[in-house]
C-alpha cells in the first residue's frame, strides 16, 4: 500500500534552518510529483510547492521562495523540504503529498511538527 | 495568490444535506477543472474526497458529490452523519502551475 512517512517532530531556533525528509513505498516513486503543504496551529492549509519526478524542476510558492528548497533522492525514495531562516511563524505540522494528477493530492504523509520558539 | 473563499462554518443534522462553496477567480477555479476537496478531523493528515471537481477517488462514500459553476466550486454531503464532522478545505491549480487552497470549513453534524 502507498506510504509516505516523514521525519519526527524538530525544535529550532529563529535563523536556522529546517530538513524535513519524506520516505515513500508502495508505489513507483519516480513516477509522481511531490507537494509540500503546511498548517499552523488552529489554521488552514497552506501550499509551500511541489517538485517534478526527475527533480529537474520545483516551483515554490512566491511567499517561500527564496528559502525554502524541495529535493528528492529516487534511490532511497526520499522527499526533502528545507526551509531555512525559521521564525515563530514558520511552526506549523509540514506535510508532503503525493500528486497523482493535476495537482489532486492523494496520499498524505502524517505531518512533521516544526516549532520555532519567539 | 490569495486563498480561496469558503464560509467558515456550516452545520446540518442527521440525514440532511449540506453544501460548501468555493469561490476563486478566472485565474484558478474559473479557468481549470482541477479543483479538488480535502477532509481532515483533528489531529489528522487531509483525506482526498473530491478530485478534477466532480471525481471521487475509490473508497469515498458516494454521499460526496462536487459542481462547479464558473468561479465557484461545490462540495455537497447528503445523508449526513456523525463522521462527516470534520474540516474540509478546497483546491485548485492556478496559472503558474501552483496550487491555491480555501480557508477551511467547519462542518458541524448536531
Amino acid at each position: 500500500q502507498v506510504q509516505l512517512v516523514q521525519s519526527g517532530a524538530e525544535v529550532r531556533k529563529p535563523g536556522a534552518s529546517v530538513k524535513v525528509s519524506c520516505k515513500a513505498s508502495g508505489y513507483t516513486f519516480s513516477d509522481y510529483y511531490i507537494h509540500w503543504v503546511r498548517q499552523a496551529p488552529g489554521q488552514g492549509l497552506e501550499w509551500m510547492g511541489w517538485i517534478n519526478r526527475n527533480s529537474d524542476a520545483t516551483n515554490y510558492a512566491q511567499k517561500f521562495q527564496g528559502r525554502v528548497t524541495m529535493t528528492r533522492d529516487t534511490s532511497i525514495t526520499t522527499a526533502y523540504m528545507e526551509l531555512s531562516r525559521l521564525t515563530s511563524d514558520d511552526t506549523a505540522v509540514y506535510y508532503c503529498a503525493r500528486d497523482f494528477s493535476n495537482w489532486n493530492l492523494d496520499y498524505w504523509g502524517q505531518g512533521t511538527l516544526v516549532t520555532v520558539p519567539s | 495568490q490569495s486563498a480561496l473563499t469558503q464560509p467558515a462554518s456550516v452545520s446540518g443534522s442527521p440525514g440532511q444535506s449540506i453544501t460548501i462553496s468555493c469561490t476563486g477567480t478566472s485565474s484558478d477555479v474559473g479557468a481549470y477543472k482541477y479543483v479538488s476537496w480535502y477532509q481532515q478531523h483533528p489531529g489528522k493528515a487531509p483525506t482526498l474526497m473530491i478530485y478534477d471537481v466532480s471525481n471521487r477517488p475509490s473508497g469515498v462514500s458516494n454521499r460526496f458529490s462536487g459542481s462547479k459553476s464558473g468561479n465557484t466550486a461545490s462540495l455537497t454531503i447528503s445523508g449526513l452523519q456523525a463522521e462527516d464532522e470534520a474540516d474540509y478545505y478546497c483546491s485548485s491549480y492556478t496559472t503558474g502551475s501552483t496550487l491555491v487552497f480555501g480557508g477551511g470549513t467547519k462542518l458541524t453534524v448536531l
